[in-house]
C-alpha cells in the first residue's frame, strides 16, 4: 500500500462546475499537506499548503484537511478551462528530510 | 527572479549508456531534492541535499544512480548503464532551507532509454 493514495482517474467537468479531488494517507506522521498543479510538460507548482485540520481558502480554491480520518481534499469553484491540469496531493512527515510524498495525481479537464 | 532550471529538457539514450542530468536551484536555496515521475509510479523521491551535509540517498532505486552537489548549488544526477525502466521525467526542486519550506520545481528532464 502506498503512503498516499489518490485515485488517478481523469476528471472532465463543464466550465463553472465545482471540481472535487481527494487523497488519503495511512501514516499519522504526515503533518503538512499540499496540493500541486502540473501543466503538461511543466514542473509541479504549489497551489495550496496547510498544516492544520480544517479548511483553507485562496480565491476559488479550498483545501480541506481531516487528520482524524487521514483525508485531504481540494475544491475548485467556478472552474475555468485554464484549470485543466494534473493535480497532485503531497505531504511531509514531521521530522526527517522533509521529502514530499505524492499521490499519483488527477488529470482534470474543464470543458468550455 | 529565475526559478529552478534543468538541463537537458529532453534526453534520448541507448540502453547501457550513462547519462548526466543537471539542476540549477534558485539562488540562496540550501535544500535540493531530486524526484522521478513515471506513468506507473507517480512522483517519487530520489535524493536530498541540505547545505554541506551528507546527502540523504534513501530514495535511490539502485547503485546505478548517484548525485552530487558542488559548492552547495548546482547538482548533477548520474545514471550509469541506463535501463529502459529508467525512462521517466526527472524533476529537481529547491527550498530556502530545511524544514517545511515550499519546494519549487524545475521543468524536468524527460529521459527516454531505447
Amino acid at each position: 500500500q502506498k503512503e498516499v493514495e489518490q485515485d488517478p482517474g481523469p476528471l472532465s467537468v463543464p466550465e463553472g462546475a465545482i471540481v472535487s479531488l481527494n487523497c488519503t494517507y495511512s501514516n499519522s506522521a504526515f503533518q503538512y499537506f499540499m496540493w500541486y498543479r502540473q501543466y503538461s510538460r511543466k514542473g509541479p507548482e504549489l497551489l495550496m499548503y496547510t498544516y492544520s485540520s480544517g479548511n483553507k481558502e485562496d480565491g476559488r480554491f479550498t483545501a480541506q484537511v481531516d487528520k482524524s480520518s487521514k483525508y485531504i481534499s481540494l475544491f475548485i469553484r467556478d472552474s475555468q478551462p485554464s484549470d485543466s491540469a494534473t493535480y497532485l496531493c503531497a505531504m511531509i512527515k514531521l521530522g526527517g528530510n522533509n521529502r514530499l510524498a505524492f499521490g499519483k495525481g488527477n488529470q482534470v479537464v474543464v470543458i468550455p | 527572479g529565475a526559478g529552478v532550471s534543468q538541463s537537458p529538457s529532453n534526453k534520448v539514450t541507448e540502453k547501457g549508456k550513462d547519462v548526466e542530468l543537471r539542476c540549477d536551484p534558485i539562488s540562496g536555496h540550501t535544500a535540493l531534492y531530486w524526484y522521478r515521475q513515471s506513468l506507473g509510479q507517480g512522483l517519487e523521491f530520489l535524493i536530498y541535499f541540505q547545505g554541506n551535509s551528507a546527502p540523504d540517498k534513501s530514495g535511490l532505486p539502485s547503485d546505478r544512480f548517484s548525485a552530487e552537489r558542488t559548492g552547495g548549488s548546482v547538482s548533477t544526477l548520474t545514471i550509469q548503464r541506463t535501463q529502459q525502466e529508467d525512462s521517466a521525467v526527472y524533476l529537481c526542486a529547491s527550498s530556502f532551507r530545511q524544514g517545511r519550506e515550499t519546494q519549487y520545481f524545475g521543468p524536468g528532464t524527460r529521459l527516454l532509454v531505447l
